[in-house]
C-alpha cells in the first residue's frame, strides 16, 4: 500500500533558525513528488514538483530535495511569515488520473 | 481568471440535511478534482473529472455523495443526509490536460460543519 509519512508533525523555530522537514514515501512507480504550503483556513498552495532522485528546487528560503525514498524541505533562516503547514504528496504511475496521495503535513511555527 | 473559486466558504447544517457545494475551476483547466480534508490530516482524494466525464470515485465517496460537472465547466458536490462524520474541509482543485507537473491549483475550500 502506498504511504506518505511526514516528520516531524510539528516544529517550532526561532526566526533565523534553519531546519529541515522530512517526507518519506513508499509508492510503486513514482511520477512526481509535490510540496505544498497550507495556511489556516486556506487551500494548499503549490511550491515544488520533483521527479527524480538527486533533483533539487529552490524558492526564496525553501529548498526541496529528493532521494529514492524520501524528500526534504529545507527552510533557511526562516521568518514568521514562513509559519504554515507544509504538505508532501506523491503521484504514482498507477494513479492514472493524476490524483495525489498526501501526507499529514508538517506544522511549522516561526517565532520572532 | 483569479484561480479556483469555491462557494460557500462555510456551511453549517443539521444532521440529515442535504448540502451542495460549487467549484469554478480555472477556465482553461479541463481536469477537476474534489478532495476532503479533516483536522490534522492531509487532503484525501474523492473524485476526478476530465471535462464533463467523472472518471474515478474514491471508496470514501459513499452513495450519499454525488458530484457533477455539466458541460465541463463548474462542478457541484452534493452530500445527502449529512452525518457528523462529514464535517470537514472540501477542497476543489484543477489542472490542465497536460498533467499535474506544475501541481494542482486548489481553491480555498468549503468548511462543512454538521451539528
Amino acid at each position: 500500500e502506498d504511504q506518505v509519512t511526514q516528520s516531524p508533525e510539528a516544529l517550532r523555530l526561532q526566526e533565523g533558525e534553519s531546519s529541515s522537514l522530512n517526507c518519506s514515501y513508499t509508492v510503486s512507480g513514482l511520477r512526481g513528488l509535490f510540496w505544498y504550503r497550507q495556511d489556516p483556513g486556506k487551500g494548499p498552495e503549490f511550491l515544488f514538483t520533483l521527479y527524480s532522485a538527486g533533483e533539487e528546487k529552490e524558492k526564496e528560503r525553501l529548498k526541496a530535495t529528493l532521494t529514492k525514498k524520501e524528500s526534504f524541505l529545507h527552510i533557511t533562516a526562516p521568518k514568521p511569515e514562513d509559519s504554515a503547514t507544509y504538505l508532501c504528496a506523491v503521484q504514482a504511475s498507477s494513479y492514472g488520473n493524476n490524483r495525489l496521495a498526501f501526507g499529514k503535513g508538517n506544522q511549522v511555527v516561526v517565532i520572532p | 481568471d483569479t484561480g479556483v473559486s469555491q462557494d460557500p466558504r462555510h456551511k453549517i447544517t443539521k444532521r440529515g440535511q442535504n448540502v451542495t457545494f460549487r467549484c469554478d475551476p480555472i477556465s482553461e483547466h479541463n481536469r477537476l478534482y474534489w478532495y476532503r480534508q479533516t483536522l490534522g490530516q492531509g487532503p484525501e482524494f474523492l473524485t476526478y473529472f476530465q471535462n464533463e466525464a467523472q472518471l474515478e470515485k474514491s471508496r470514501l465517496l459513499s452513495d450519499r455523495f454525488s458530484a457533477e460537472r455539466p458541460k465541463g465547466s463548474f462542478s457541484t458536490l452534493e452530500i445527502q443526509r449529512t452525518e457528523q462524520g462529514d464535517s470537514a474541509m472540501y477542497l476543489c482543485a484543477s489542472s490542465p490536460y497536460s498533467g499535474v507537473q506544475d501541481g494542482y491549483t486548489f481553491g480555498s475550500g468549503t468548511r462543512l460543519t454538521v451539528v
